[in-house]
């Protein structure tokens, strides 16, 4: 069935460095993918929404520059932290439609800045 | 901006109890959906929503969706442990899948 998978699931990256998080859609194409962000007991967060072949769209208060966004291809988007900080540790989760206009989420990725 | 309030944040009761969380929108739902989550994992698809006065039922868990599809409500009966997790309202906002959740409410159920 279709799958959304993300890569890694965990990952640790010392203050000041850059880590990037994937997110596919496995056996399907999606022209538009979102990426949230979780902080332990809280609620998801959405941060922007990935478009293909064109500029990531923010939400307010997320900064753009910080947290880069790749869509390159129909099945592939990229969230980049740059530059993290401690504050920026969370868990953060995509997701895709795929068929049948069904809701498909990553596994999540954990990302801790020491 | 949409806001979604959710009440309680957080509940703890013993399996067998009867429990409802809440709701509440500061503008019309597009279509609203309930989510179920446990840590370290993405969110489980309960259910969609979309006509005001709805009410939908998935074996214990009863749903209703407001008249003027601004609030809703989900209703556990006899709470089981396996019942326990993140329970998330979310809009639907677009065809795209784009989600606006809400606050969350924490369920413990103790055995």
């Amino acid at each position: 069935g279709a799958v959304v998978s993300q890569h890694p699931s965990r990952v640790i990256c010392k203050s000041g460095t850059s880590v990037k998080i994937e997110c596919r859609s496995l056996d399907f194409q999606a022209t538009t993918m979102f990426w949230y962000r979780q902080f332990p007991k809280k609620s998801l967060m959405l941060m922007a929404t990935s478009n293909e072949g064109s500029k990531a769209t923010y939400e307010q208060g997320v900064e753009k520059d910080k947290f880069l966004i790749n869509h390159a291809s129909l099945t592939l988007s990229t969230l980049t932290v740059t530059s993290a900080h401690p504050e920026d540790s969370s868990f953060y989760i995509c997701s895709a439609t795929g068929p049948g206009n069904t809701i498909y989420f990553g596994e999540g990725s954990w990302l801790t800045v020491v | 901006t949409q806001l979604l309030e959710q009440s309680p944040q957080f509940l703890s009761i013993q399996e067998g109890e009867n429990l409802t969380v809440y709701c509440n929108s500061s503008s019309v739902f597009s279509s609203l959906q309930w989510y179920r989550q446990e840590p370290g994992e993405g969110p489980v698809l309960l259910v969609t929503v979309v006509t005001g006065g709805e009410v939908k039922k998935l074996k214990r868990l009863t749903f209703q969706f407001g008249d003027a599809r601004k609030d809703s409500s989900l209703h556990i009966t006899a709470a089981q442990p396996g019942d326990t997790g993140l329970y998330l309202c979310a809009d639907l906002t677009s065809n795209t899948g784009k989600l606006i959740f809400g606050q969350g409410t924490t369920l413990q159920v103790k055995p």
